[in-house]
């Protein structure tokens, strides 16, 4: 079975400082990968997704993630952080049958505390 | 605006009442799933339904129940039979089929048993 694990509950960065949240992944397919962010009380929202091809994929905010095969790996970074990114952070894999998209199975997350 | 609205907001229920959450979206997506979500646990999909008419449980289905009679609806209930329903709970619509899309979240349902 699939399963996702993001090392890190919390982590702490001071405003202006590079960030980079770890995920690793177990599936045994090709996988399609996700980094979501959630705000307290609020839904998820997309940061970047990979499926294929170039193995470092851009998203929205100034984020970005790399694919490692080799490493089941899938972190996440950010070259300068802004207090506006505190936040909980979810790595997800895709799963699908032959029938459909069957989910996606997320880490526990990654809470983030930028410090001034 | 295209989206997922989730309603209500905030819940309060007495053990031994069953709850129906409500998802509605107007993105017409044909997948649409249910997700629980607690303190350090991640989410968990309770229920998913990829067409109409045609659902299936996920990894904590059990105390839940789902509907999809309509494409763009697709209602939980938390049954009595739920032993620790407090919780928050989040919809979840993609494009389904055969696209390996991304999921679109709701802004979440507050369960709180009393």
């Amino acid at each position: 079975a699939q399963s996702v694990t993001q090392p890190d509950i919390h982590i702490t960065v001071s405003e202006g400082a590079s960030l980079e949240l770890r995920c690793n992944y177990s599936y045994g397919a090709t996988p399609y990968l996700f980094w979501y962010v959630q705000s307290p009380g609020q839904g998820l929202q997309l940061l970047l997704k990979y499926f294929s091809g170039d193995t470092l994929v851009q998203g929205i905010k100034g984020f970005e993630a790399e694919f490692k095969r080799s490493q089941s790996s899938f972190n996440l970074r950010k070259p300068s952080v802004h207090w506006s990114d505190a936040a909980e952070y979810f790595c997800a894999v895709g799963t699908y049958s032959g029938g459909g998209a069957d989910g996606l199975t997320f880490g526990k997350g990654t809470h983030l505390i930028i410090q001034p | 605006d295209g989206g997922i609205t989730q309603s209500p907001k905030y819940l309060f229920r007495k053990e031994g009442q069953n709850v129906t959450l409500s998802c509605e979206q107007n993105l017409n997506h044909d997948a649409m799933y249910w997700y629980r979500q607690d303190p350090g646990q991640g989410l968990r999909l309770i229920y998913y339904s990829q067409i109409v008419n045609d659902f299936q449980k996920g990894d904590i289905a059990e105390g839940y129940s789902v509907s999809r009679e309509k494409k763009e609806s697709f209602p939980l209930t938390v049954t009595s039979a739920q032993k620790n329903p407090t919780a928050f709970y989040l919809c979840a619509s993609s494009l389904g089929g055969q696209h390996k899309g991304e999921l679109f979240f709701g802004e979440g349902s507050r369960l709180t048993v009393l």
